[in-house]
């Protein structure tokens, strides 16, 4: 089955800098890698995703890079803000009927002011 | 749209009992919904897939006459965990897929439960 490796574990940066999270996955299969943003004790949010055909998605403040050979893609957070403190998990899946998100273990991201 | 509501927000049980978990998607038809267990600090951890009118699918090491799933309806799923001991205390939470798609999934406000 999937394994998805999610680098680093812990992100401190200072607001305004931008922060990387980058993940790799195992399943050659895999054609979509979605982002979630989790807050304490609240559900996961999707903050951005990406399909296998494409390589790059940006979305005002946050991108994400696909590279299918290597099987790795990362989430990019430019001018980073305290809001932006929470943790952030990658996932993939693909798209087979029954199939489920598999997620990485999470980036617990800081942002001092 | 796609909204996806659990039921209880948080629980706390005596060791021994069972506890039901309910997770209704309000505004679509789910054909295949997910359990996935998350405690403190860690990843979410996919326990099982169900689809309606089937028996769930249990991901390897998940035990599966302990936390019962049903997908009664194509709206609702229910866990329940039985015989509860306090190494079940953990965060809950559901996702729904509608029928039309292959990769969404829409996340449920998850279920606190402890275990005495």
């Amino acid at each position: 089955g999937e394994n998805v490796e999610q680098h680093p574990s812990t992100l401190s940066v200072q607001e305004g800098d931008s922060a990387v999270i980058k993940c790799t996955y195992s399943d050659s299969a895999s054609n979509y890698f979605p982002w979630y943003k989790q807050e304490l004790g609240k559900r996961p949010q999707l903050i951005i995703d990406i399909r296998s055909n494409v390589g790059e998605k940006k979305d005002q403040r946050i991108a994400v890079t696909l590279n299918k050979t290597a099987k790795h893609f990362s989430l990019h957070i430019t001018e980073t803000q305290p809001e932006d403190s929470a943790v952030y998990f990658c996932a993939a899946i693909t798209n087979q009927a029954g199939t489920a998100l598999i997620f990485g273990k999470g980036t617990t991201l800081s942002v001092s002011s | 749209g796609a909204v996806v509501s659990q039921h209880p927000s948080w629980v706390i049980c005596k060791s021994g009992t069972s506890v039901k978990i309910e997770c209704r998607s309000l505004d679509f038809q789910a054909t295949t919904m997910f359990w996935y267990r998350q405690f403190p600090k860690q990843s979410l951890m996919l326990m099982a897939t169900s689809n309606e009118g089937s028996k769930a699918t249990y991901e390897q090491g998940v035990e599966k006459d302990k936390f019962l799933i049903n997908h009664a309806s194509l709206t609702l799923s229910t866990l329940t965990v039985t015989s509860a001991h306090p190494e079940d205390s953990s965060f809950y939470i559901c996702s729904a897929r509608p029928g039309t798609g292959f990769y969404e999934q829409y996340f449920g406000p998850g279920t606190r439960l402890t275990v005495t």
